[in-house]
């Protein structure tokens, strides 16, 4: 069955930088767009990245542009975001995505998530 | 930015009542690209309805989604024990995809 699994959050301080990983199985990994989405705590759902199957189209929110980085690694089925000058505001729990067949905004399969606290 | 206004932010209703959730775009949603989630506590959010009103694999007939351009509709038709959660919508057809904040179903 399809399986996401995050990894990589937890506490870093104002300014420091994080790499979170998603293991995915399942599925075959490189036949599908990736996203990161993102909650802040007791808020909704804000959309991250997103990744194409070769990584050839990338695109971020303003939010994070410029400081966040969204990468895979077909061959490991995994998909990273690397998170630089974390900021306050960066506080949530991310959730890994998978874009469906057809659509890469829609969102089939989550995974449940790693949180990250940015704190002094 | 395409946001989404969801209303109403709570909707408190009894275990068999109909739910209807609001969703509103500030413009148009490309192709009606427009989706429903719902989630749990501590749990990721699950997709229900897409395009807006085909139903996600697995998902309950008394789950239904309705609307277009900048007005959609999520309809619960009796509500089960399982179906008070967060509800949120989200439009993929341009980007940035963006959520809507969310409308709570709880128990009266």
């Amino acid at each position: 069955q399809v399986q996401l699994v995050e990894s990589g959050g937890g506490l870093v301080k104002p300014g420091g930088s994080l790499r979170l990983s998603c293991a995915v199985s399942g599925f075959t990994f490189n036949d599908y767009f990736m996203s990161w989405i993102r909650q802040a705590p007791g808020k909704g759902l804000e959309w991250v990245s997103y990744i194409s199957y070769t990584s050839t189209y990338i695109d971020y929110a303003d939010s994070v542009k410029g400081r966040f980085t969204i990468s895979r690694d077909n061959a490991k089925n995994s998909l990273y975001l690397q998170m630089n000058s974390l900021r306050a505001e960066d506080t949530a729990v991310y959730y890994c995505a998978r874009g469906t067949v057809t659509t890469a905004g829609l969102f089939d399969y989550w995974g449940q998530g790693t949180p990250v606290t940015v704190s002094s | 930015d395409i946001v989404l206004t969801q209303s109403p932010g709570t909707l408190s209703l009894s275990p068999g009542e109909r739910a209807t959730l609001s969703c509103r775009g500030s413009q148009s949603v490309t192709n009606n690209y427009l989706a429903w989630y719902q989630q749990k506590p501590g749990q990721a959010p699950r997709l229900l309805i897409y395009g807006p009103s085909s139903r996600a694999t697995g998902i309950p007939d008394r789950f239904s989604g309705s609307g277009s351009g900048t007005d959609f509709t999520l309809t619960i038709s009796r509500l089960e024990p399982e179906d008070f959660a967060v509800y949120y919508c989200q439009q993929y057809g341009s980007s940035p995809w963006t959520f809507g904040q969310g409308t709570t179903v709880e128990i009266k």
